[in-house]
């Protein structure tokens, strides 16, 4: 079974569109990330939520905006694509609500804004 | 602002030699990590290394840290060509509630 999914695994669409990115995990972790990797391969955080509720939100444009339904559930939605917004997007879980614990990361969403 | 910085930025080596990484980290920090990432692949969790310890293994991976120098090696041992991926270190930034990582060295492992 796989710990954390996300879905799409890619996706590509126009400027200007709204999207989301959808991410599980089946660890019973208490915390869940977003993560953001350019084409340099750097990972920088985006968001946290623990038990649904935001702990980080790292000077992300309000064009993303992260949704907890349950603690078992963080998505992603992007409002008014821009080409820069072109990266990897992953999700990642700990158990625990440090945010420096061993963290499980999803297989990433490849997003393509043409 | 980056906390952690891997040298080389890409290491390439034949099958069977060692591989060596380091990590160097600007502020204090609770634990450190290494991460792994095979081409097209979510990281994968290799090992923590807590502030107060020097030395850690697990199975052909050695990690050390030196808090003094605020750095941190990741040695491979008899390297394998599944061993060829992107190795991350992540660290806490002094308490933050987030992992912080560096951009990674890129190793490639020869047949």
């Amino acid at each position: 079974d796989t710990a954390v999914s996300q879905t799409p695994k890619y996706l590509v669409t126009q400027m200007g569109n709204d999207k989301s990115i959808k991410c599980e995990q089946n660890l019973g972790h208490d915390t869940m990330y977003w993560y953001k990797q350019d084409s340099k391969k750097f990972l920088k955080i985006m968001f946290s939520y623990n038990n649904k509720e935001l702990i980080i939100n790292e000077t992300v444009p309000n064009r993303f905006s992260p949704k907890s339904p349950d603690k078992a559930h963080l998505n992603l939605h992007i409002n008014s694509l821009e080409l820069g917004d072109s990266a990897v997007y992953f999700c990642a879980s700990s158990d625990g609500t440090e945010g420096w614990e061993t963290q499980y990361f999803g297989p990433g969403t490849r997003l393509l804004v043409l | 602002s980056q906390q952690g910085e891997e040298d080389p930025q890409a290491l390439s080596i034949q099958e069977g030699e060692n591989a060596t990484m380091n990590c160097s980290y600007k502020t204090s920090i609770n634990n450190l990590q290494w991460y792994r990432q095979n081409s097209g692949r979510g990281l994968v969790h290799l090992i923590l290394i807590r502030s107060n310890e020097r030395e850690k293994h697990s199975g052909r991976l050695r990690v050390t840290l030196d808090t003094s120098k605020k750095s941190s090696s990741l040695l491979i041992t008899a390297s394998r060509a599944a061993d060829t991926a992107s190795y991350f270190c992540a660290t806490d930034a002094g308490g933050a509630q987030k992992l912080v990582f560096g951009q990674g060295t890129r190793l490639t492992i020869n047949p």
